[in-house]
């Protein structure tokens, strides 16, 4: 069975500082992988996604993510923190490539960022 | 990218009632996905509806509590039946585009 789990369920950061989110995933299958952003009492926006394509994958608003098999680790990173980054992430796994509707979530990290 | 309207966007129920949610996406898709966020918890898929046939319920969910129908290809409806406080969630509908999934803005219940 597939399962996500993101160590930190807050995570807080000064302006301008490296931002990381972590993500580690179990699936008995190579895995889509996927992070979203929710900001506050709005829906889901893709960050980005990882195919089985280019294990570094770059993402909106100066997001990346390098997919590890070997760690089964999908990290969130950004160089420098905006104050707009503040949300919470998630980070989600599909097993089934021909059905990414059937996303299993990890626990979300709110992210903070303080001036 | 796909546009998702979804209704109501809010509602306060009492307890013992039914709502009925409905999710209305600008071009056809064969799957139309409904999940509930709990109050400060990730997202669970409660279903995978498609059209002409029964909604498929991930474990813990039972058409009895949540019925869904599918009417056509970009539009489907989700009803919290029987509803009490553990309810309260936010529902969202989903589509998926190019191995992208796409959520509606969701529909905060809370239950009294």
């Amino acid at each position: 069975a597939q399962s996500v789990t993101q160590l930190g369920s807050h995570v807080s950061v000064s302006e301008g500082a490296l931002v990381l989110l972590r993500c580690n995933y179990s699936s008995s299958v190579p895995p889509y992988l996927f992070w979203y952003v929710q900001y506050p009492n709005q829906g889901l926006q893709l960050l980005l996604k990882y195919t089985s394509a280019a294990t570094l994958v770059k993402g909106i608003n100066g997001f990346e993510a390098e997919f590890k098999k070997s760690e089964t680790s999908f990290h969130l990173t950004k160089p420098s923190a905006h104050m707009s980054d503040a949300a919470e992430y998630f980070c989600a796994v599909s097993d089934q490539p021909g059905n990414t509707g059937k996303l299993i979530f990890g626990q979300g990290t709110t992210l903070q960022v303080k001036p | 990218s796909a546009v998702i309207s979804q209704k109501p966007s809010r509602d306060i129920c009492q307890r013992g009632t039914s709502l009925t949610i409905q999710c209305q996406v600008d071009s056809q898709v064969t799957m139309m996905f409904w999940y509930r966020q709990q109050p400060g918890q990730s997202l669970t898929l409660i279903a995978t509806a498609n059209q002409g046939s029964e909604a498929t319920y991930e474990s813990g969910f039972v058409i009895d509590k949540f019925p869904i129908s599918r009417p056509n290809l970009t539009f489907s409806t989700l009803t919290v039946s029987n509803m009490s406080p553990e309810d309260s969630s936010i529902y969202l509908c989903s589509v998926v585009r190019d191995t992208e999934a796409f959520f509606g803005q969701g529909t905060r219940l809370t239950v009294v």
